[in-house]
């Protein structure tokens, strides 16, 4: 298996713009986490999806950031507008059920200038 | 709220020193601890996961011991390795309903010098 798989892996944009990140589970994960890193905060959950249904979405910081999971092998997440606070490493992970060990992807590290 | 601290931040040894990595945290109330390894520019590898009813866990040259009682838990590396160089990253998973919920340390950096 190919692991789970993010896109871009880097990203610079100016501030205000709109900001895409993608992942791709390993196939036959049901749960889906976006995660967020920095020096200060360390790594927070921001949203866990459970058969594509959101589920917790409590570490999202503010409404400029939503998620979706159309289906099992595609989840986005989006900042608009994006603001120099918001740069990071996002990391998608995936596992087998919402307690089973969950495997990361490589991370997105976004810029925001 | 769980709060997870790793001590030491950043940690420079020569090569071959057998070295404790440290994490506590605060609500012993907890499903597992698991210990990951951190590359520069790569994502999280998951290296031993111990669960809440047992004490330690082995896989080569590692070795990780839960003190759930004391809000410990320590990483051993033996015999270390330039290779091992990595941030270290341990998370508790909380027994409950919000099981999904990984809690991270902020990391120790580790430098094993040749």
């Amino acid at each position: 298996d190919a692991g789970v798989i993010q896109s871009p892996r880097h990203e610079v944009t100016e501030m205000g713009q709109e900001v895409t990140l993608r992942c791709k589970p390993i196939s036959g994960h049901n749960s889906l986490f976006w995660y967020r890193q920095t020096m200060m905060r360390g790594l927070e959950l921001l949203i866990y999806f459970n058969n594509n249904v959101p589920i917790d979405d409590s570490g999202m910081p503010e409404d400029r950031f939503s998620a979706k999971m159309p289906n099992a092998s595609f989840s986005t997440l989006k900042i608009q507008p994006s603001e120099p606070r918001d740069s990071a490493v996002y990391f998608c992970a995936s596992s087998q059920g919402k307690s089973y060990e969950q495997y990361f992807g490589p991370g997105t590290r976004l810029t925001v200038t | 709220k769980q709060e997870v601290t790793q001590i030491p931040a950043a940690l420079s040894v020569p090569e071959g020193e057998n070295l404790v990595l440290n994490c506590s945290f605060t609500d012993s109330a907890i499903y597992n601890l698991q210990w990951f390894r951190q590359d520069p520019g790569k994502g999280l590898t998951s290296l031993l996961l111990i669960q809440s009813s047992q004490r330690e866990q082995t896989s080569g040259r590692l070795n990780a011991s839960l003190d759930k009682s004391s809000g410990r838990s320590t990483l051993y590396i033996a015999a270390s390795q330039p290779g091992d160089s990595a941030t270290y990253l341990c998370a508790v998973r909380p027994s409950g309903g919000s099981n999904y919920k990984l809690t991270f340390g902020k990391g120790t950096l580790l430098t094993v010098n040749p």
